[in-house]
């Protein structure tokens, strides 16, 4: 059974638009992570969280800004998105850092017209 | 730089075949190796991890991975593959002296024909 939960499943929005995907662990787990997948399933790892403070701030645009209101929940934001920005938006979290198992939830599919 | 290499993109393998996926890492100090597989419309499950011990590793529906130091690699195998297998198999390695960043590889497609 899914313990990080994503949503939407799915979202299809024009260039300029502004999104917000969320993101819920209820695995009582310190460390959450924001992905990006790409059509040939490239993984890149954009954010990550520690007990609400950002570890990792990969080279992402300036328009995607993680959101993280209490340790169980990260959501990303993407303020004016643009067409390469279509991709299945993964989360994850994990225990702690390092050699922890993470769990992803099924993903966000964004698709930018 | 610190780096994983999957150097086949895609394997197909038989019904009852037995199967190696590759991986190769790039890394000074030493790493936190997982292999992780993705089903369609699915995201990543573990498979396997490794950090130290003994280098075979046993991971669930039977998979295993032996870490070579020397090599520097972390093959997965598996003896006897059944067509659920099919699916995407990353490698992944965690970066103590990087804020514990994990890098994956590029993904291996694996088909297996029944």
């Amino acid at each position: 059974e899914t313990a990080v939960f994503q949503t939407p499943n799915y979202h299809v929005t024009q260039v300029g638009n502004e999104v917000s995907f969320n993101c819920k662990q209820t695995l009582g787990h310190d460390t959450m992570y924001w992905y990006k997948q790409d059509s040939k399933k490239l993984l890149k790892i954009m954010f990550s969280y520690n007990n609400k403070q950002l570890i990792v701030n990969e080279t992402v645009p300036r328009r995607f800004s993680p959101q993280s209101s209490d340790k169980a929940h990260l959501n990303l934001r993407i303020k004016s998105v643009e067409p390469e920005d279509s991709a299945v938006y993964l989360c994850a979290s994990s225990h702690g850092l390092g050699g922890d198992t993470q769990y992803f939830g099924p993903g966000t599919r964004l698709l930018v017209l | 730089a610190q780096s994983v290499t999957q150097p086949d993109a895609r394997v197909t393998v038989s019904e009852g075949a037995s199967l190696q996926l590759r991986c190769k890492y790039s890394y000074s100090a030493t790493p936190y190796l997982f292999w992780y597989v993705q089903y369609p419309r699915q995201g990543l499950q573990l498979l396997l991890k490794y950090y130290s011990g003994d280098p075979v590793v046993q991971g669930v529906n039977s998979f295993e991975a032996e870490f070579s130091k020397s090599n520097s690699s972390f093959h997965l195998q598996k003896a006897s593959v059944h067509w659920s297998d099919s699916a995407v198999y990353f490698c992944a390695l965690s970066m103590i002296t990087n804020a514990y960043k994990v890098i994956f590889g590029k993904g291996t497609h694996l088909h297996v024909l029944p």
